[in-house]
């Protein structure tokens, strides 16, 4: 099994659509969540950390279940601009990243 | 401007010819790591360093070398590169230890796309 997994994708959705991607992680004793964005052969760069209460940074919402040991992201109103590839990364010991989940928002 | 910075960008080379990415790192950042990623593999860590003359293993370290004679620096090498080294390899670097909330966020490099024929 995979330390970090995630939705394989690819999604495809219309502008102004509302998207969600899970990932599961292997290790409970995981410290840190976070989510990257990955431009085409590009590096990632952080999106948002994901803490335990939730957080929201504008259409961006990620939430953490320590007890199932997933993580997730919602992006409300998608723009062209999202679409990219969405990295779930976890801290233990060392950081670990998912495959990524594709996004492709069309008009 | 804090960055990362990696040469090349580009690189094809043969079989067996002796290489070396440098990675460099003005943000005073005691970890710095090295990854490749592959379609559908995602981001493997090859070396990382947790300080100056301080390296380890990580995943996929096979036919890599690594050293970290300064801060900044972390250069990869191959000594003798073979075509599954082909892949996208990125540079990392972070404060070292857990923050506030765990661990503290990677800054990357712009990645090297390696080519071994």
């Amino acid at each position: 099994r995979k330390e970090v997994e995630q939705d394989p994708g690819p999604f495809n959705v219309p502008e102004g659509a509302t998207v969600a991607f899970n990932c599961t992680y292997s290790n409970s004793a995981s410290q840190s969540f976070f989510w990257y964005r990955q431009d085409c052969r590009k590096e990632p760069k952080l999106l948002m950390s994901v803490y335990s209460s939730g957080n929201e940074d504008g259409r961006f919402t990620a939430q953490l279940n320590r007890a199932s040991q997933y993580i997730s992201l919602l992006i409300r109103d998608s723009k062209l601009s999202d679409s990219a590839t969405y990295l779930c990364v976890v801290g233990v010991g060392d950081m670990r990243f998912g495959a990524g989940t594709r996004l492709t928002v069309k008009p | 401007e804090a960055q990362v910075t990696q040469n090349p960008r580009y690189l094809i080379t043969v079989t067996g010819k002796k290489l070396t990415v440098t990675c460099s790192q003005n943000m005073n950042h005691e970890y710095m790591s090295w990854y490749r990623q592959d379609p559908g593999l995602g981001l493997r860590q090859i070396y990382y360093s947790m300080n100056v003359e301080v390296t380890d293993k990580g995943d996929v370290p096979e036919g890599y070398k690594v050293s970290r004679k300064e801060k900044r620096n972390f250069p990869l090498i191959l000594e003798s590169p073979s075509p599954n080294q082909t892949s996208l390899y990125f540079c990392a670097s972070s404060l070292f230890g857990t923050g506030v909330s765990g661990y503290y966020e990677q800054y990357f490099g712009p990645g090297t796309r390696l080519t071994v024929t």
